[in-house]
């Protein structure tokens, strides 16, 4: 079966100070990735999503960015952060299906609260 | 896409009543439907999807509707029960896209 991993679960991070957020997908090859972050009481922003190894689509332009060096590893970093990026960062993961041209279900991970002081 | 932010709706009912979260959706070319079940401090999980080649499906307590004329899409529990208590989420997705679109959410309280 198929799993999503994400860490760090909790963060409190100075201003100005780096981030990296990792998911890793098991049990599936050639999965979907996608970052979304959640504001308090609010609904989900698509902030990356990645169909391949290297390639990121980058949905809102922000403080944040995206790598995926693997296969089936997703990482949100920034150089320097703001106050503006604390909130709830959820990864996910889809199944490409043949002859589905559009998107599937995404299972999400658990989440990683970021707190940005 | 992105959703948009907004304070959430709530929808209030007692233990054992049926419960009704709607959604509106504005891409006409959309032919994919979630419902998402969110508890606090948790990701969203999995409730129950519908290709619009149908109009109603259910699950296991669930049924999603689906009317395609006005654009909404409707998601019904039946007996609910405090442990539904949760923020669920509709979204959309349209051929050609890897994304799926999500709704504002709607906050589901279950009193005793």
């Amino acid at each position: 079966s198929q799993t999503i991993h994400q860490w760090p679960a909790t963060l409190v991070q100075p201003v100005g100070s780096p981030l990296s957020l990792e998911c890793t997908v098991e049990g599936t090859s050639n999965p979907n990735l996608y970052w979304y972050r959640q504001a308090a009481g609010r609904g989900l922003q698509l902030l990356f999503y990645s169909v391949g190894i290297g390639q990121i689509s980058s949905e809102v332009p922000q403080n944040l960015s995206a790598s995926r060096p693997q296969d089936r590893q997703f990482i949100l970093s920034s150089k320097k952060l703001l106050l503006s990026d604390s909130g709830f960062y959820l990864c996910a993961w889809s199944a490409r299906l043949a002859g589905v041209s559009g998107a599937n279900v995404l299972t999400f991970g658990a989440g990683s609260r970021l707190t940005v002081l | 896409g992105e959703s948009v932010g907004l304070h959430l709706p709530t929808l209030s009912v007692q233990e054992g009543d049926n419960s009704i979260i709607n959604c509106a959706y504005s891409n006409s070319a959309s032919d994919y439907f979630i419902w998402y079940k969110q508890e606090s401090g948790k990701g969203p999980q999995f409730i129950i999807d519908i290709r619009s080649n149908m109009d109603k499906r259910q699950g296991q307590r669930v049924t999603v509707l689906l009317n395609k004329t006005v654009k909404h899409l409707s998601l019904q529990i039946a007996a609910t029960q405090p442990g539904d208590s949760a923020v669920y989420f509709c979204a959309e997705g349209s051929p050609g896209y890897s994304t799926l679109t999500f709704g504002k959410g709607t906050m589901l309280l279950v009193s005793p």
